[in-house]
């Protein structure tokens, strides 16, 4: 039972253009959602986060958007770099019940031509 | 600063071996969790540790075990490993409800 869902494995996108990176979840209790980066033969590392009070938090060029009703959240990167390549994984968890235990995607690989 | 400092980076195992990951943290957080990256199957937890002296069951917990004998060290063991045990294993660290660190993983091949 896969409870976040990163229905595309890979995205592929020029630089300059802008990465849309999608997430999709199921268990309404989650109330946090994250996205990490993981470069290979690294660990994942933090990018952005948004909570369910909000709707998009935004990091410079790093956009979290989030679609309560829909239960989808994605990840907009403008412009995009080609350093930006690199494995995203969306994660979620429900603040009052799992003491912060992470549920991630599957991942989508992206890669930013130059 | 280290952050979380994960060994070995890399093992080749026989089935039915004992190995232990080893992950220690410098940043005192309380929580630590392991998970393992799968293709395809993201990252999924094998168990956690609010804080010291206390640790939990995560998604995949069969076959590992776990100790939290003080802040900064959280080993995963092993007992028998088996070749579906091939994976990537991560560490993180986090302060309660915070944002998790994780180490830079330990690749480890059960043959």
């Amino acid at each position: 039972d896969q409870q976040v869902k990163q229905n595309s494995p890979s995205l592929s996108v020029q630089e300059g253009r802008i990465s849309i990176l999608n997430c999709d979840y199921t268990n309404s209790m989650f109330d946090y959602f994250l996205w990490y980066k993981k470069y290979p033969a690294e660990g994942p590392t933090f990018l952005i986060s948004i909570s369910s009070i909000k709707d998009k938090n935004e990091d410079g060029r790093f956009t979290v958007f989030l679609n309560k009703s829909a239960k989808h959240l994605s990840l907009h990167i403008v412009p995009s770099q080609p350093g930006d390549s690199a494995v995203y994984f969306c994660a979620a968890f429900a603040g009052g019940t799992s003491y912060g235990k992470l549920t991630f995607g599957q991942g989508t690989i992206l890669t930013v031509h130059p | 600063i280290a952050g979380i400092t994960q060994a070995p980076t890399s093992q080749i195992l026989a089935a039915g071996r004992r190995m232990t990951l080893r992950c220690t943290q410098d940043m005192r957080h309380n929580a630590m969790y392991w998970y393992r990256q799968d293709l395809g199957l993201g990252l999924r937890l094998i168990h956690y540790s609010n804080t010291a002296g206390t640790t939990g069951k995560g998604e995949v917990p069969d076959g590992y075990s776990v100790s939290r004998a003080n802040t900064d060290d959280f080993p995963l063991t092993l007992a028998s490993a088996v070749p579906s045990q091939t994976s990537v294993y991560f560490c993180a660290s986090s302060r309660p409800l915070g944002i998790q660190y994780f180490g830079a993983g330990t690749r480890l091949s059960v043959l």
